[in-house]
């Protein structure tokens, strides 16, 4: 079975302090992806990756960076965080046109 | 999503009985794949589909990408099948569409 971790799982930060979550994956696959989840609704997407020290922007990128330093790791980035970024946020990973492997999700709460 | 129209939003079932969810997608998309949120919050895979149908025990998915929609079936639903249900489709950009979900719950 495919292997997504995410860290930290929980975290409360401070309103426009910085906060990096991170993903790594053992699966070897080439598609990394972050997902932002409000109560009640399905995922966003945040950013994507589709190989090492290359990101793209999925959906709503706005006020969000992301980090793909190797194929094993993703970081997404908030650098000023706002209250409105509180959320679930979700990490998978994927082969091209296939299963996309979710990790356990990490639940952020702005102050 | 815009992009994505899932339904019902919720759903009550007795076990022992069935149902269909459905997405609709306004474009056309190359995949879709089917989860389930349960009460931890974990997303479980249950199916990727390129085209046609597949089953895994009691469910059953279809996705037709001509018409734009793609279908579970639950049939002889069990206590477990409680939680939200997600499609998630894959546009032909490598972009990937959420429906909002479908809350369902099996009741004894």
């Amino acid at each position: 079975e495919a292997a997504v971790t995410q860290s930290p799982r929980s975290k409360v930060a401070v309103t426009g302090g910085k906060v990096t979550l991170s993903c790594h994956q053992t699966n070897n696959h080439d598609y990394m992806y972050w997902y932002r989840q409000d109560t009640g609704h399905g995922l966003r997407l945040i950013h994507y990756s589709y190989v090492a020290d290359s990101t793209e922007k999925g959906d709503i990128p706005d006020g969000y960076k992301a980090s793909r330093p190797s194929q094993e790791n993703f970081s997404l980035i908030l650098e000023l965080a706002s209250l409105s970024q509180t959320a679930v946020y979700f990490c998978a990973s994927s082969d091209r046109g296939d299963t996309q492997y979710f990790g356990p999700g990490t639940r952020l709460l702005v102050l | 999503g815009d992009q994505v129209e899932q339904s019902p939003s919720a759903l009550s079932l007795h076990e022992g009985t069935g149902s269909a969810l459905r997405c609709n997608f306004t474009t056309t998309m190359r995949a879709v794949q089917w989860f389930q949120q349960n009460s931890r919050g974990s997303l479980i895979n249950l199916f990727y589909l390129a085209s046609g149908t597949k089953e895994n025990g009691r469910l059953k998915s279809t996705f037709n990408s001509k018409e734009s929609y793609s279908t579970l079936h639950i049939r002889d639903a069990q206590l477990e099948d409680s939680g939200t249900y997600f499609c998630a489709a894959e546009a032909g950009n490598n972009r990937i569409f959420f429906g909002d979900g479908t809350q369902l719950v099996v009741k004894p």
